[in-house]
């Protein structure tokens, strides 16, 4: 089975700082995917980034970027340059074989970026 | 047109109604997941549909009942729920079993249901 720990309950980041939001997971299937949603107060869930388990390079996706160590099964993500807009929940999930039939999604942590 | 669409995006009802939440992907994805996201609590799948079968049922009561008339539809029919059932409920599409990995689900906006 899978599973996704998001330790940081809530960071405070002062805008144009960049912040690191941190993921670590657990599966025994070789191949898998690592997904990275935000969540506004709104509700939607929106996709981020994703990385490949057998990927050679850290995924980059404009600002967002996955600092991905295999090793430490560690998935966190970077926001560079943090714009008040980044304020929401913040959740990573991983998912079986690679795919993303089924994700299975940590806690979730909470950015606040300060003017 | 947004990608998923939910309605309604809130709904109040009493514990002996029955109401349904319906899902509207226009991404010509084939598969759709009802998910529940409860306060402080990781978002939980609840049913999985890849090509409108149901391959996926993480132990749901039966007072959920999910309906995939097609591809693009899901519904979430709800009876006798309980105050507990109160949460965030978010449909999302991703193009399907065998489709590359990379390919994120997408959701909707989800609907608040609040159990009286």
């Amino acid at each position: 089975a899978q599973k996704i720990t998001q330790t940081q309950p809530g960071m405070f980041v002062q805008e144009k700082e960049a912040v690191t939001l941190d993921c670590t997971y657990d599966t025994s299937d070789p191949s898998y995917g690592l997904f990275w949603y935000k969540q506004p107060s709104s509700g939607e869930m929106i996709f981020l980034i994703y990385q490949g388990s057998y990927d050679q390079q850290n995924a980059t996706e404009g600002r967002y970027s996955l600092n991905f160590q295999k090793a430490r099964k560690s998935a966190n993500l970077v926001i560079s340059a943090s714009q008040l807009g980044d304020s929401a929940m913040y959740f990573c999930a991983v998912s079986a074989q690679g795919g993303s039939e089924k994700l299975v999604f940590g806690k979730g942590m909470k950015l606040t970026v300060n003017p | 047109e947004t990608g998923v669409t939910q309605t309604p995006r809130h709904l109040v009802m009493g514990m002996t109604n029955k109401k349904s939440l319906k899902c509207e992907q226009h991404l010509g994805h084939n598969a759709m997941y009802w998910y529940k996201q409860s306060a402080k609590k990781p978002l939980e799948l609840m049913f999985v549909y890849n090509f409108k079968e149901q391959t996926e049922n993480n132990s749901v009561p039966s007072r959920f009942s999910p309906e995939c008339p097609n591809s693009s539809h899901l519904f979430l029919h709800l009876h006798t729920l309980q105050p507990e059932d109160s949460a965030l409920y978010l449909c999302a599409s991703s193009p399907g079993t065998g489709f590359d990995s990379n390919q994120p689900q997408h959701f909707g906006d989800g609907t608040r249901l609040s159990i009286l």
